[in-house]
């Protein structure tokens, strides 16, 4: 099977207080690519990130920054001193590409409120 | 911003009609696709392509068609509609590649079905 699964449907946190936004994949595929995007309250889907299975560096950009694990199937997704700006649904996305094909597979998506 | 383009912006149709939504892009991206987001259900594929006239099925394809004769349109069509199609609808195209690009979405159509 391949699923993404978000298990936090709602967080929410004061400003400037960090918060992880947890995300597990399931593929048998040994090559597959993960994604975050963030939709704000306007609503476009906005690109934040991509990670390949042969990457498990961590990535750090501004505030934003991504720890994958293969071990434990995670691509989880932190930001620090969060800000009101912050606040949208954040959605992580699996493409598997054992089969050839360019299918992208999406949580249910986690919704950020931050409190001023 | 990617250039995606998708009409309407907002449709609102009756129970029984059909209903056809455009995607268009000038990207020259061989993937497109079409996703339907519901709350609770995030964002689940109906239908995408991988070139001219060659399409395939996603996960909630039922009561939905497509058909892109040119690189630059995807149409998906409602035959004949249903409460439970009312969504927000949402393309997004992708050049595929080696690495994978990411997909790139168009600013959604807003469907209800009355």
């Amino acid at each position: 099977a391949q699923k993404v699964t978000q298990a936090q449907t709602e967080i929410s946190v004061v400003e400037k207080e960090d918060v992880t936004l947890d995300c597990v994949y399931e593929t048998r595929d040994t090559t597959y690519y993960l994604f975050w995007y963030k939709q704000p309250p306007s609503g476009e889907l906005v690109f934040l990130i991509r990670r390949n299975s042969f990457d498990e560096q961590n990535e750090i950009s501004g505030r934003y920054s991504w720890n994958f694990q293969k071990s434990t199937s995670s691509f989880n997704f932190t930001i620090t001193a969060s800000q009101v700006v912050d606040s949208a649904v954040y959605f992580c996305a699996l493409s598997p590409r054992g089969s050839g094909t360019y299918k992208y597979i999406f949580g249910t998506g986690t919704r950020l409120k931050v409190l001023a | 911003d990617a250039g995606i383009t998708q009409s309407p912006r907002h449709k609102v149709t009756e129970t029984g009609t059909p209903v056809t939504l455009r995607c268009h892009q000038t990207e020259n991206h061989r993937y497109m696709y079409w996703y339907r987001q519901d709350p609770g259900h995030g964002l689940r594929l109906i239908h995408y392509s991988y070139g001219v006239k060659d399409t395939d099925k996603g996960e909630v394809s039922d009561g939905y068609s497509v058909s892109r004769s040119k690189t630059e349109d995807f149409l998906l069509t409602l035959e004949s509609a249903t409460s439970s199609q009312t969504s927000v609808y949402f393309c997004a195209i992708s050049d595929g590649g080696l690495d994978n690009s990411p997909l790139h979405f168009g600013n959604g159509t807003r469907l209800t079905v009355t």
